[in-house]
């Protein structure tokens, strides 16, 4: 059983570059979510989607866009890079909403270095 | 604002020695405090939920707790692969997540 599965795994930018971050569940969850993570300033929300065909701002949107492309993937998008997006992403899934009962099921994570 | 804070950043244990992880909370409407364990290069991974004060919750080594403005994780006998970042969260309109414990059990 894969869970929740994100690619790439590592990715090195140049400041403007864009690129697409993926990520697929295959548990039927009906949300899912970005978060990235940062030294001392633990999981921040960037964007979710409650369900397949809604998605909304979450605590750090600026720079990034998303795509719920259907009920099982949900991709990020950096159109122009910059270092202060240097940082780990995760994707998790959950079954009920936002504050549902918490568990949620994160993917392993993308490693991004904007240079 | 919601706010989680973590203590300590860091926790360096002997195997067997018992300790625990505190995580305090101000939140409004609080709709349940989430602890998740988080090995070096993974995703965190959900561990427990409480949803009201008193409420306890166990697996193997691990106990959490909690009362109106804090939970505890209790780390009974700990093993060197219980090693790994401890997080927490309180979910109110949406989770907020605390910055972690790093939890090293010596062997």
């Amino acid at each position: 059983n894969a869970g929740v599965t994100q690619t790439p795994k590592f990715q090195v930018l140049k400041t403007g570059q864009s690129m697409t971050l993926q990520c697929a569940q295959d548990m039927n969850h009906n949300s899912m979510y970005w978060y990235r993570q940062d030294p001392g300033m633990g999981l921040r929300l960037i964007y979710y989607s409650a369900s397949e065909g809604t998605t909304d701002k979450g605590e750090v949107p600026n720079g990034y866009n998303v795509s719920r492309l259907n009920k099982r993937e949900f991709s990020l998008r950096l159109e122009s890079a910059a270092p202060s997006q240097t940082s780990v992403y995760f994707c998790a899934s959950s079954e009920f909403g936002l504050a549902g009962t918490g568990e949620l099921f994160f993917g392993e994570g993308s490693r991004l270095t904007v240079l | 604002e919601d706010q989680v804070t973590q203590s300590p950043e860091a926790l360096r244990l002997q195997e067997g020695e018992s300790s625990s992880l505190n995580c305090s909370y101000t939140v409004s409407g609080l709709r349940g405090l989430f602890w998740y364990r988080q090995d070096p290069g993974k995703g965190p991974e959900f561990l427990f939920t409480l949803y009201s004060a008193g409420e306890e919750k166990e697996k193997e080594r691990l106990k959490a707790t909690l009362t109106k403005k804090e939970s505890f994780l209790h780390i009974t006998a700990p093993k060197p692969e219980d090693s790994a970042t401890y997080l927490c969260a309180v979910g109110a309109q949406k989770l907020v997540f605390g910055q972690g414990t790093r939890l090293t059990i010596n062997p």
